[in-house]
């Protein structure tokens, strides 16, 4: 079974461009977390889908957003990029369903460099 | 609020010595502990979880509530145990949160 596929593995951006990263996870997990992470503030929660519908949401502000398809494979998009959105974006998936947590299959991470 | 804390950044210990990495958590609820741990050049990944409550790799975790501890340990230490070590506490909401990790340096 193929994990978790994340694209692009690397990208630089500059100051005031968007940027949008794609997961797709493993086949029959319906659940998809992005993540932010940070050698200062190490793994920060960002967003949760299932079926198609954000959960929940983390302390970030307006400018990251994501969403998820129908087979769902998600996308987070961040606009007007700052130079402290440098970070490695995890993105995680799960069976999901109704447990609460469970255990989260991680991705290898997007590393977004805000120049 | 959920909140994690690792006390320690990193903890050097000598092959075959016991290791302990200490972690404590805050969460009103009915918390579900987890060690994930990630290894050089390899993605993060689950070590293991209170509920199972059985030891990975010798690793044993055990959730104390009365003091809100989730502690991981081994009582030997081995090279390939080398890494970077993060509890997390899930609860009602879908999110994981983490601490800030504990690298782990296991010295020959």
């Amino acid at each position: 079974k193929a994990g978790v596929t994340q694209t692009p593995r690397y990208l630089i951006k500059t100051r005031g461009q968007q940027v949008t990263l794609s997961c797709s996870p493993i086949s029959g997990h319906r659940s998809v977390s992005w993540y932010q992470q940070t050698p200062g503030q190490g793994l920060q929660f960002l967003f949760e889908y299932f079926s198609e519908t954000q959960r929940n949401k983390g302390n970030f502000p307006g400018r990251f957003s994501g969403r998820q398809f129908s087979n769902s494979r998600s996308e987070m998009n961040v606009s007007t990029l700052e130079l402290g959105d440098s970070a490695l974006y995890l993105c995680a998936s799960r069976p999901g369903g109704y447990s609460n947590t469970g255990e989260l299959f991680f991705g290898e991470g997007s590393r977004l460099t805000v120049l | 609020a959920q909140r994690v804390t690792q006390p320690e950044k990193l903890l050097s210990v000598f092959k075959g010595a016991p290791v302990e990495l200490k972690c404590n958590y805050s969460y009103s609820g009915s918390p579900e502990l987890f060690w994930y741990v990630q290894y050089s050049r390899q993605r993060l990944q689950l070590l293991l979880r209170h509920i199972s409550r059985e030891s990975i790799k010798g690793f044993t975790a055990d959730l104390n509530k009365g003091e809100t501890s989730f502690h991981l340990k081994k009582p030997f230490a081995q090279e390939e145990d080398s890494a970077m070590y993060y509890c997390a506490l899930g609860g009602s909401n879908y999110k994981l949160t983490f601490g800030k990790g504990t690298l782990l340096t296991v010295n020959p």
